[in-house]
C-alpha cells in the first residue's frame, strides 16, 4: 500500500537554529499538507499546497515557516529560528482525495 | 468561527460492547468529514471520508454517518485492538482541514 515517508522520525534542534523536516508523497496525489501536534493536544493545520503554492496556511503559519517542493517527489517544511513552543509532532500528508498521513518528525527544541 | 467537537473525551468499553463516538462541527463551505484512527506515537490512519448529510460508510467493526451538524462513528462489538484514539475532522472549502480533539477509546477484554 503506498505510503507517505517522513524524515528524519526524530530531531533535536538547538533554540534559534534552523530546521528541515522532509515528505516524500504518494506519487499520484495532488494536494499535500503540513500538520503539528503539541502533546496531549489537537492536530493542527500548518499549510496545504497544491500545484507548487500554497493554497491555504493556518495563523500558526507565519514568516518563520516555508514549505518547498524541490524536484517532483520531495515536500519539505522549514522551520527558521526555532522556538521551544516549536516542539511537536509535525506530521505531513497527501489526499487524492482521503488523506494518508506520515508517520510524522518529533522535533525537540531545547 | 470553524469549529470541530468531539465527544466523550475518553470512553471505556468491555469487550462486544456496542457504543457511538459523536463528532459535532460548524464549518463554512463543509468540503468532506474525515474520520482517523491515532495510535500514540503514530500518525492518523484514514478511515472514512463522508461527504454529504445521509452518507454511510462501514469498515469491519466500524460504521459512520453524517448529518448536517454531526457525524457519528458506531463500533460493534469492539475488541481489545481497537482501543486507539478517533479523531474526528472538517475540510473546509479552502482545502483546511480542522481536527477534534479526539475520543481515547479503552476496549476491556
Amino acid at each position: 500500500e503506498p505510503e507517505v515517508t517522513q524524515t528524519p522520525s526524530h530531531q533535536v534542534t538547538q533554540m534559534g537554529q534552523e530546521v528541515i523536516l522532509r515528505c516524500v508523497p504518494i506519487s499520484n496525489h495532488l494536494y499535500f499538507y503540513w500538520y503539528r501536534q503539541i502533546l496531549g493536544q489537537k492536530v493542527e493545520f500548518l499549510v496545504s499546497f497544491y500545484n507548487n503554492e500554497i493554497s491555504e496556511k493556518s495563523e500558526i503559519f507565519d514568516d518563520q515557516f516555508s514549505v518547498e517542493r524541490p524536484d517532483g517527489s520531495n515536500f519539505t517544511l522549514k522551520i527558521r529560528s526555532t522556538k521551544l513552543e516549536d516542539s511537536a509532532m509535525y506530521f505531513c500528508a497527501s489526499e487524492q482525495p482521503g488523506y494518508t498521513f506520515g508517520s510524522g518528525t518529533r522535533l525537540t527544541v531545547v | 468561527e470553524d469549529q470541530v467537537t468531539q465527544s466523550p473525551e475518553a470512553l471505556r468499553l468491555q469487550e462486544g460492547e456496542s457504543s457511538s463516538l459523536n463528532c459535532s462541527y460548524t464549518v463554512s463551505g463543509l468540503r468532506g468529514l474525515f474520520w482517523y484512527r491515532q495510535d500514540p506515537g503514530k500518525g492518523p490512519e484514514f478511515l472514512f471520508t463522508l461527504y454529504s448529510a445521509g452518507e454511510e460508510k462501514e469498515k469491519e467493526r466500524l460504521k459512520a454517518t453524517l448529518t448536517k451538524k454531526e457525524s457519528f462513528l458506531h463500533i460493534t462489538a469492539p475488541k481489545p485492538e481497537d482501543s486507539a484514539t478517533y479523531l474526528c475532522a472538517a475540510s473546509t472549502g479552502g482545502f483546511k482541514t480542522i481536527f477534534g480533539a479526539g475520543t481515547r477509546l479503552f476496549v476491556k477484554a
